[in-house]
């Protein structure tokens, strides 16, 4: 079945430290997507990747990191410079701008 | 700015008793409106896209329809199973910025 896996489900960090967090999808889409979210507040934008090799920030870009060496990997770093870490941080991926987004089942980071 | 907000922010309901949740956005040269269902700590599945006004789609208990300013999602006669956050996202062609609503958290009661 073709899907977007995210890994770790749960993740915890020490304040101060880099954590990185897995995205692969195998639906051969070309645009993938870094989605954080809170209690109460809807999906907010980190970054995004229209194509392999390019990315650009979204509204939320401080303190995050990303990579788009593959097509079907995404991987996102939240940086010790991102001051509230600790959010469900959800990848998804579309065939192109404007299309449907498939999402993954999220990680869960925890930074204390 | 693109504007999209949705109504109520929860939603209890009695198992049948039928209920509507809105989603009004303000977004020029709309392309689509989706729809997608979020259980806890899963990420959204996709239900729905409506491109134009007028359109309604169904899936299961569940009716979707669009106007030029709002769309609603009409839940009939909902059954546990139909808790979730609804969420509600339009799009623009070629867009990729995705702004999504803050969701209507639907508690359905047995």
């Amino acid at each position: 079945d073709g899907g977007i896996t995210q890994s770790p489900k749960y993740l915890f960090r020490k304040e101060g430290q880099n954590v990185t967090l897995s995205c692969e999808q195998n639906l051969n889409h070309d645009a993938m997507y870094w989605y954080r979210q809170d209690p109460g507040q809807g999906l907010r934008l980190i970054y995004y990747s229209q194509i392999v090799n390019d990315f650009q920030k979204g509204d939320i870009a401080e303190g995050y990191s990303v990579s788009r060496e593959k097509k079907e990997s995404f991987p996102l770093t939240v940086t010790s410079a991102q001051k509230n870490p600790t959010a469900f941080y959800l990848c998804a991926s579309s065939s192109e701008g404007g299309s449907p987004l498939h999402f993954g089942n999220g990680t869960r980071l925890t930074v204390t | 700015e693109d504007q999209v907000t949705q109504s109520p922010e929860a939603l209890r309901l009695q198992e049948g008793e039928s209920s509507s949740l809105n989603c009004s956005y303000t977004v020029s040269g709309l392309r689509g409106l989706f729809w997608y269902r979020q259980d806890p700590g899963k990420g959204p599945e996709f239900l729905f896209t409506l491109y134009s006004a007028g359109e309604e789609k169904e899936k299961e208990r569940l009716k979707a329809t669009l106007t030029k300013k709002e769309s609603f999602l009409h839940i009939t006669a909902p059954k546990p199973e139909d808790s979730a956050t609804y969420l509600c996202a339009p799009s623009r062609s070629g867009d990729y910025k995705l702004s999504f609503g803050a969701g209507t958290t639907v508690t359905v009661r047995a």
